[in-house]
């Protein structure tokens, strides 16, 4: 079975960074990719980035968090990670990590998720 | 940066109604890159349909998807009471990879 499953979810205050970790078991990591996406209470849902589990140099995140976010995998434990810098209170939301199956553009659909980490911003 | 706009935003129906939820891009997905989640309170999403029209594993046949272009549709044919959920449509053709607002589905 494919299970996803998140940890690093907490509260942080504004100008801090967070870390958040995605273990995945159950297929072949270096198979496919993770993305990240994220939802703000009450709202939609974002997609912010997408790295290979092939290999680290295939990667993208969205514009808009460019400089702030960084995507990493270790393939000995395959796990993926989020990190997200200079957080402020916009960024409170439910992160969730998904499972993509293209591992060389980052076109795809999601077919497994994490359960989730509620990040959430304050002072 | 493409933009799908879900409609309506709140559909009020009864178990064994039939669905439909509507979802338009602002640019072709000429791949027809377009995969529908579900939402339930306090859940993650979970994949219905991908590829526009192919219903993911475990999804009952009551769910169809269709469309192509800019216009796509989510049908379900006969509501049972665990439908009743937030259902969002998803472009995953060009980066960004962008999602609807979504459809409420109420009883």
């Amino acid at each position: 079975q494919v299970h996803l499953v998140q940890s690093g979810a907490g509260v942080r205050k504004p100008g801090a960074s967070v870390q958040l970790s995605c273990k995945t078991s159950g297929y072949a990591f270096t198979s496919f990719a993770v993305s990240w996406v994220r939802q703000a209470p009450g709202q939609g849902l974002e997609w912010m980035g997408w790295i290979s589990g092939y290999s680290s140099a295939y990667a993208k995140t969205a514009q808009k968090f460019q400089g702030r976010v960084r995507l990493t995998t270790d393939t000995s434990t395959n796990t993926a990670y989020l990190d997200l810098r200079s957080l402020t209170s916009d960024d409170t939301a439910v992160y969730y990590c998904v499972r993509c199956n293209d591992i060389l553009s980052g076109n795809c659909f999601f077919d497994y998720w994490g359960q989730g980490a509620l990040v959430s911003v304050s002072s | 940066e493409i933009v799908l706009r879900q409609s309506p935003g709140t559909l009020s129906l009864s178990p064994g109604e039939r669905a439909t939820l509507s979802c338009r891009a602002s640019q072709s997905l000429t791949t027809s890159s377009l995969a529908w989640y579900q939402q339930k309170p306090g859940q993650a999403p979970r994949l219905l349909i991908f590829g526009a029209l192919s219903r993911a594993t475990g999804i009952p046949d009551r769910f169809s998807g269709s469309g192509s272009g800019t216009d796509f549709t989510l049908t379900i044919s006969s509501l049972e009471s665990e439908d009743f959920a937030v259902y969002y449509c998803q472009q995953y053709g060009d980066s960004p990879y962008t999602f609807g607002q979504g459809t409420k589905l109420e009883i």
